[in-house]
């Protein structure tokens, strides 16, 4: 899986909108990108995944250049609930693995 | 729908000692997978089953970690003898496909003294 690299930490105030940067220069032609969130005491949880352009869902929506280089993550209105872990994963669903290959991710602190 | 769950929640035992994880994925799912994260660092990935069948366990550390899914249903994690640098989180996670959307439980927290 293609290496990325993002904020180790942010931090935002409840209601604005926050974007995580997600860089993955290797990405290769059949890499998706996936974004999980993560809470202490928690298994990760998968937020949304794309291929290219613009993808939204009711948690979040994520921004792919044409060049697919890097990706960004935008959650809408945050509140003090969504102060999380937050991974982005570079990976070819059709290879011959679906493991899911960690980094460090992203520490998201909303403050009130 | 229940999620996946793992038993038990936490574990403390001596070094030297066995000690067995259990995972149950989502009902239906055929694609079960195992986890870790081990003092403070990343998560890493163990093994993958599709049903009972070991499909990439590429990531067990070494011997002393046994993996089965008998019948394709829950899953069991085997530590014997375990190591002080087991100490660790372990996650399981489930799909219906081979998929990265995967449904992760909530963990075992593993302390070897």
């Amino acid at each position: 899986l293609a290496k990325t690299t993002q904020p180790i930490s942010m931090d935002s105030y409840e209601g604005q909108e926050v974007n995580i940067t997600c860089s993955h220069n290797n990405i290769a032609t059949n890499d998706y990108i996936t974004w999980y969130q993560q809470f202490p005491s928690q298994g990760p949880r998968f937020i949304i995944q794309g291929y290219k352009t613009k993808v939204t869902n009711e948690v979040a929506s994520l921004f792919i250049p044409a060049d697919r280089k890097s990706s960004t993550l935008s959650l809408p209105r945050v509140s003090l609930s969504d102060t999380a872990v937050y991974y982005c994963l570079v990976g070819d669903l059709m290879g011959n693995t679906d493991k899911l290959i960690f980094g460090t991710g992203t520490r998201l602190q909303v403050f009130p | 729908e229940a999620g996946v769950t793992q038993f038990p929640s936490h574990s403390v035992i001596e070094k030297g000692q066995t000690v067995t994880l259990r995972c149950d994925p989502i009902s239906g799912h055929d694609n079960l997978y195992w986890y870790r994260r081990v003092m403070g660092k990343e998560i890493k990935f163990l093994l993958h089953f599709v049903k009972e069948s070991k499909q990439d366990e590429s990531g067990m550390p070494n011997n002393r970690f046994l993996a089965e899914r008998t019948g394709g249903t829950y899953s069991t994690l085997k530590v014997q003898p375990a190591e002080l640098e087991d100490s660790g989180v372990y996650f399981c996670a489930s799909s219906q496909d081979r998929s990265y959307e995967q449904y992760f439980g909530p963990g075992t927290r593993l302390t070897v003294t």
